[in-house]
This record gives C-alpha cells, sequence and structure tokens, in this order.
C-alpha cells in the first residue's frame, strides 16, 4: 500500500535556528513529490514538486531535496512567520494527479 | 474573486439533514478534486473530475454526492452523515489531471455533524 509518514509531528524553533522536515516514503513508481505548506484555517499552498532522486528545489529560507526513499524540507534560519503545518505527498505511476499526503509536520518558530 | 473559493466556510448540520458544499476556481483549470481533512489525519483524496467527467471515487459513501456542471464549479452534496464525517472539505483544482499540474486549494469548509 502507497503510504507516506512525516517526522516530526510537531517542531519547536527558536527564530534563526535551522532545522529539517522529513518525508518518507513507500509508493510505488513514485512520479512526482510535492510539498505544501498550510495556515490555520486555510487551505494547503503550493510550495515544491520534485520528480527525481538527487533533484533540489528552493524558495527563499526553505530547500526540499528528494532521494530514492525520502524528501526533506530544510529551513534555514527560519522567522516566526514560516510557521506552519508542512505536508508532503506523492503520486505514482498509477495514479495521475491522485495525491498521497502525509500527515503534516507542525512548525512553530518563536522569536 | 481570485483563486479557488468555498462556500460556506462553517456549516452545522443534523443527521437527517441535506446540504450541500459549493467549490469556485477562477484559474481557467480543467480539474478539479474533493478532499477530507480530518484532525490528525492525513488529506485524503475523495473524488476527482476532469473536464466535468468523474475519474476517481476514492471509495467514498453514497451519501457523499458530487456534482461537477462544468470545469469552473464543483459541488458536494451532503445527507445522512454521520458524526465521524465532521472534518475539513477541501476543494483544489489544477490546470489538467498530469503530475505536472499543481493543485491549487481553497479555504475548505468547516464542517460539524451533530
Amino acid at each position: 500500500e502507497d503510504q507516506v509518514t512525516q517526522s516530526p509531528e510537531a517542531l519547536r524553533l527558536q527564530e534563526g535556528e535551522s532545522s529539517s522536515l522529513n518525508c518518507s516514503y513507500t509508493v510505488s513508481g513514485l512520479r512526482g513529490l510535492f510539498w505544501y505548506r498550510q495556515d490555520p484555517g486555510k487551505g494547503p499552498e503550493f510550495l515544491f514538486t520534485l520528480y527525481s532522486a538527487g533533484e533540489e528545489k528552493e524558495k527563499e529560507r526553505l530547500k526540499a531535496t528528494l532521494t530514492k526513499k525520502e524528501s526533506f524540507l530544510h529551513i534555514t534560519a527560519p522567522k516566526p512567520e514560516d510557521s506552519a503545518t508542512y505536508l508532503c505527498a506523492g503520486t505514482s505511476s498509477g495514479n495521475t494527479g491522485k495525491l498521497i499526503f502525509g500527515q503534516g509536520t507542525t512548525l512553530q518558530v518563536k522569536p | 474573486e481570485t483563486g479557488v473559493t468555498q462556500t460556506p466556510r462553517h456549516l452545522v448540520m443534523g443527521m437527517t439533514n441535506k446540504k450541500s458544499l459549493k467549490c469556485e476556481q477562477h484559474l481557467g483549470h480543467n480539474a478539479m478534486y474533493w478532499y477530507k481533512q480530518s484532525a490528525k489525519k492525513p488529506l485524503e483524496l475523495m473524488f476527482v473530475y476532469n473536464f466535468k467527467e468523474q475519474t476517481e471515487n476514492n471509495s467514498v459513501p453514497s451519501r457523499f454526492s458530487p456534482e461537477c456542471p462544468n470545469s469552473s464549479h464543483l459541488f458536494l452534496h451532503l445527507h445522512t452523515l454521520q458524526p465521524e464525517d465532521s472534518a475539513l472539505y477541501l476543494c483544489a483544482s489544477s490546470l489538467g489531471q498530469g503530475i505536472q499540474n499543481e493543485q491549487f486549494f481553497g479555504p475548505g469548509t468547516r464542517l460539524t455533524v451533530l
């Protein structure tokens, strides 16, 4: 069964304290790995898509990387406005457009 | 209005009520999705429509009935719901159904079933 698991479930950082969020997946024939950000009371906001192992993408303080078994979302020198729940999702070759989501990591950055 | 809008934002209904959720996208997309987000559980895909045709039903109970009259509008008709159906229902759209087309989400409808 296709599955996506995120860790940790929750993460508290001080402003400026860099860290990484993990997304491990067992998705047959992974075609794409997606990262979303979700703020309270809002829908998820698209961040990145990664298609193959070794690929990296960056946006401001965020960098997403992908290996054959997992993806990392690195947060460099975070600010309080980076506080949100970060969701990871995968899609397989047999499910065009169908995203399999992890349960998310809730990040809190304190000033 | 821009992006993906959903109405109502909050809904409380009894188990015998019938209600509908509405989603509208202003992005010119062709694919639309319904997701369920329960507390402490991953986002769960319910239905997918591509060019108004249903292409995915993720074993959703028949008390949830989707309708897609055109590529810009998506409805979820609700009847005889159970308390465990209480959740955030999210609508999303994408240009197409391929993996290259990122999905844009609406703000969701918070549903409470009494």
